[in-house]
């Protein structure tokens, strides 16, 4: 069926530096797609969106790139901080779908002192 | 001030036991909806509400049963748990109206529901 996946588990970065966080998703019908952050203990937090007539946007220290070629969407959070350390979702959606989230399997960024 | 709530936090309950989480959400948001989230993180949606008429029901066993008493509430009834059931539940919410944030959702704390 449709998935939605990341690459990695988990990412250890220091900080102060860059953390890049990848998702690959198989729906090509998705036109929608959302990071959201989840801290220990909370549920998610929505981070950043992008529409699929997008192919770049940018938060406060948040960008997502979404390449619809290869059906990849990246989440690049600028000078990493220890509060930034949790689980990070993609998530894709058709708006036509009564906004219906289909959720990957998440990636851990752990910030190192 | 809380934007999405839910009760209890936590449960603790029996295998066969019937229980109910509750959700409330003071957003003024029309769609409601519940996840489950399993031990490995992973997020799956599994019902959702719009004006108290439900619109997504992902093929989960009918001891489910959600309930919308009016759009501010959506309920998860569970009957005869199953340890299997063991998870975190998120209630989230969602505007209707458009704008750029059209189709975010905004998630509550989570339910840790734990079968004996």
């Amino acid at each position: 069926g449709e998935s939605v996946g990341l690459h990695l588990p988990t990412l250890s970065v220091q900080e102060g530096d860059n953390s890049i966080i990848n998702c690959a998703y198989s729906n090509s019908a998705s036109d929608y797609f959302i990071w959201y952050k989840q801290e220990s203990g909370k549920g998610p937090q929505f981070i950043i969106d992008i529409r699929s007539n997008m192919d770049k946007r940018q938060g406060q220290r948040v960008t997502v790139l979404l390449n619809k070629t290869v059906k990849h969407l990246s989440l690049q959070i600028a000078a990493t901080q220890p509060g930034d350390s949790a689980v990070y979702f993609c998530a894709e959606a058709n708006t036509g779908t009564a906004s219906k989230l289909t959720f990957g399997t998440g990636t851990r960024l752990q910030v190192t002192l | 001030d809380t934007a999405v709530s839910q009760t209890p936090k936590y449960l603790v309950t029996q295998m066969g036991n019937d229980k109910s989480i509750k959700c409330e959400q003071n957003l003024g948001h029309d769609t409601m909806y519940w996840y489950k989230q399993d031990s490995k993180k992973f997020l799956k949606i599994m019902f959702s509400y719009n004006n108290k008429e439900l619109i997504i029901n992902e093929t989960v066993p009918n001891r489910f049963s959600p309930k919308s008493p009016d759009k501010a509430h959506l309920n998860l009834h569970i009957n005869s748990l199953e340890l299997g059931d063991s998870a975190v539940y998120f209630c989230a919410s969602r505007p209707t109206s458009g704008g750029s944030s059209y189709n975010e959702q905004f998630f509550g704390p989570g339910t840790r529901l734990t079968v004996l």
